[in-house]
């Protein structure tokens, strides 16, 4: 099994602020896809941002940022201009190809956006 | 579209009961599995399938059955519930994301408790 660590269990940022948080994978694969998904407390899992291996160009979803260091196995979520509604946890997820759409997801980090 | 869906939202169970969990999407998705969500540990794959008529395990199938005889439906067999299957349960449907720029679909998550 693939593993994804996600070190910040907790995080907190000022609303109008920039938080970056943090996830590192473990793979031998040279070909694989990262995702971010966000769970508000309606339990709902909603796609942030999708980066695959192959680009080197970092994925970027309006206020929503990668920082992907493909030789460091690293994949950092940066947000931009934080919103009350960002309020959630950060799940962070690998995808090894041709492989049923398995994916690995970290332990997730938990943001609070304070007004 | 109503997406993914799945019933019950909520379920308590005795230890040594069996039930069905209920998944159900109408995008003509492939692929689709099932996780669970402890808290602490991130998402976790239970079963998936990539066509109707085609299971297989992921990380964690123990005590769980799956069957696809559809592509819209994927329902979740506890043949035998213990404490330890005390989790949220998520479905999650999609197409080949190989090939497409897109994502998993999740449901809305089902809580279950094994008292």
């Amino acid at each position: 099994a693939q593993t994804v660590t996600q070190s910040q269990p907790e995080m907190s940022v000022q609303e109008a602020e920039t938080v970056t948080l943090s996830c590192t994978y473990d793979t031998s694969e040279s070909n694989y896809y990262l995702f971010w998904y966000k769970q508000p407390p309606s339990r709902q899992m909603i796609l942030v941002i999708r980066q695959e291996a192959y680009k080197q160009q970092n994925a970027t979803e309006n206020r929503f940022s990668v920082n992907f260091q493909k030789a460091a196995k690293s994949f950092s979520l940066k947000i931009s201009d934080s919103q009350l509604g960002d309020t959630a946890m950060y799940f962070c997820a690998f995808m090894k190809p041709f492989t049923g759409n398995q994916f690995y997801f970290g332990t997730g980090t938990s943001l609070t956006v304070i007004p | 579209n109503a997406g993914v869906t799945q019933t019950p939202k909520f379920q308590v169970l005795k230890t040594g009961q069996s039930m069905t969990l209920q998944c159900a999407q109408d995008m003509n998705h492939e692929y689709m599995s099932w996780y669970r969500q402890d808290p602490g540990m991130g998402l976790r794959l239970i079963h998936y399938s990539v066509g109707a008529g085609i299971t297989d395990q992921g990380e964690v199938p123990n005590g769980y059955n799956v069957s696809r005889s559809t592509t819209e439906d994927f329902p979740l067999r506890l043949l035998s519930a213990a404490p330890s299957q005390t989790s949220v349960y998520f479905c999650a449907s999609s197409y080949s994301l190989e090939s497409s720029t897109d994502t998993q679909y999740f449901g809305p998550g089902t809580r279950l408790t094994v008292l």
